[in-house]
């Protein structure tokens, strides 16, 4: 079946380290985002991409990094500059052509500090 | 800059009456799009309906329908015929124009269906 994959479903990071999120798709989307969102609040967005080997800064982009060296993969580091990473946080992917350009969403990873 | 409201944190309705979530936007662009979204508990988004801002008809999927109101920049969300499973919180979105990809998310109204 189609569809996203986040993992791990929970991370523990410890003071000074970074940490990398999985994200997979096979929707053959071009596509690609990462949000993050705090309890009892909307989502923001980290960063995006529309392309392999490109992305965007988002609204909430310092203390992460990002990579798309495939059309399939988009990892989140949150690093150790980002001071209060504990969220949840959730990646989706959208075609950049078609009805809406709907996003899908991947069943979120979520981050505790220690 | 989009801005989206949701201007209710929390309704309760009961089962088999139908609720309708308000959702209000701010935008420039006179093309841009409008999403909702399901979060139950479990975390994960699911898509729920569409709307375009240059559609004619309000969108409809099955017991979902959006009421589109572009001169008051509202897009309300019906449910009809309440389910216990349609317990959970209840997001709005707006994409910008057309080679903007990026949502902007409301900041959401938990619904409790009450038997």
């Amino acid at each position: 079946d189609g569809g996203i994959t986040q993992s791990p479903k929970y991370l523990f990071r410890k003071e000074g380290q970074n940490v990398t999120l999985s994200c997979e798709q096979n929707l053959n989307h071009d596509a690609m985002y990462w949000y993050r969102q705090d309890p009892g609040q909307g989502l923001r967005l980290i960063y995006y991409s529309q392309i392999v080997n490109d992305f965007q800064k988002g609204d909430i982009a310092e203390g992460y990094s990002v990579s798309r060296e495939k059309k399939e993969s988009f990892p989140l580091t949150v690093t150790s500059a980002q001071k209060n990473p504990t969220a949840f946080y959730l990646c989706a992917s959208s075609p950049t052509r078609g009805t809406g350009e709907t996003q899908y969403f991947g069943p979120g990873t979520r981050l505790l500090v220690l | 800059a989009q801005k989206i409201t949701q201007t209710q944190p929390g309704m309760f309705v009961q089962e088999k009456e139908a609720v309708t979530l308000d959702c209000t936007y701010d935008t420039s662009d006179p093309s841009y799009g409008l999403f909702w979204y399901k979060q139950p508990s479990s975390g994960e988004m699911i898509f729920l309906i569409y709307q375009g801002s240059y559609d004619q008809q309000n969108a409809t999927e099955g017991r979902y329908s959006l009421n589109f109101q572009k001169a008051r920049k509202s897009a309300n969300l019906v449910i009809s015929a309440s389910q216990l499973g349609d317990s959970a919180m209840y997001f709005c979105a707006m994409r910008g124009p057309s080679n903007d990809y990026k949502l902007s998310f409301g900041a959401g109204t938990t619904v409790t269906v009450r038997a």
